[in-house]
């Protein structure tokens, strides 16, 4: 059974750009949910998603989004990127949104920004 | 709000010895708590899951306790290899969301 896969591995950008990272769940698993890694602040969670529907949010502002479509694959974007946005994203999933399940990570995307 | 801390935040041990790693929690109304591997650059690996009723559960090498009331648990690793060197997270479930530990980065010397 494959895990979940996370693209692209790397991505580079400019400050005031936009990026759009990709989420594939573990087939099967219906929630997807968001982290953010920096070696200052740690992991942070950024939002999930159960269905369709963005259940969470974290404490980031705006310009970080997410969506997830019907197959449980979802997408993070980030607009006008800023130097602070340079990060290891990590993305999780389960199968469904019960308290006590197993999340599973994927290798997550490494974003520089310059 | 709830807080996650993990000492200690590094740690060196010979190959061989057995290992207590800590993570302690400030909000005792948690749903579970779940410790991670990391190796650098890489995502995250799941050990153990202990539910909020559980005290501990067991794989391999590694036991984790938890004691809710007191909100602190404990990862134990048993006779450690060179191959167990990482950065060791825990983190606590509240609704659908996790909050992680600074994690507690190990090296086992040969």
């Amino acid at each position: 059974k494959a895990g979940v896969t996370q693209t692209p591995r790397y991505l580079i950008k400019t400050r005031g750009q936009q990026v759009t990272l990709s989420c594939s769940p573990i087939s099967g698993h219906r929630s997807v949910s968001w982290y953010q890694q920096t070696p200052g602040q740690g992991l942070q969670f950024l939002f999930e998603y159960f269905s369709e529907t963005q259940r969470n949010k974290g404490n980031f502002p705006g310009r970080f989004s997410g969506r997830q479509f019907s197959n449980s694959r979802s997408e993070m974007n980030v607009s006008t990127l800023e130097l602070g946005d340079s990060a290891l994203y990590l993305c999780a999933s389960s199968r469904q949104d019960r308290e006590h399940e197993k999340l599973f990570f994927g290798s997550g995307t490494q974003l520089s920004v310059l | 709000k709830q807080e996650v801390t993990q000492i200690p935040a590094a740690l060196s041990v010979p190959e061989g010895e057995n290992l207590v790693l800590n993570c302690s929690f400030t909000d005792s109304a948690i749903y579970n708590l779940q410790w991670f591997r990391q190796d650098p650059g890489k995502g995250l690996t799941s050990l153990l899951l202990i539910q909020s009723s559980q005290r501990e559960q067991t794989s391999g090498r590694l036991n984790a306790s938890l004691d809710k009331s007191s909100g602190r648990s404990t990862l134990y690793i048993a006779a450690s290899q060179p191959g167990d060197s990482a950065t060791y997270l825990c983190a606590v479930r509240e609704g659908n969301m996790l909050t992680f530990g600074g994690g507690t980065r190990l090296m086992v010397k040969p």
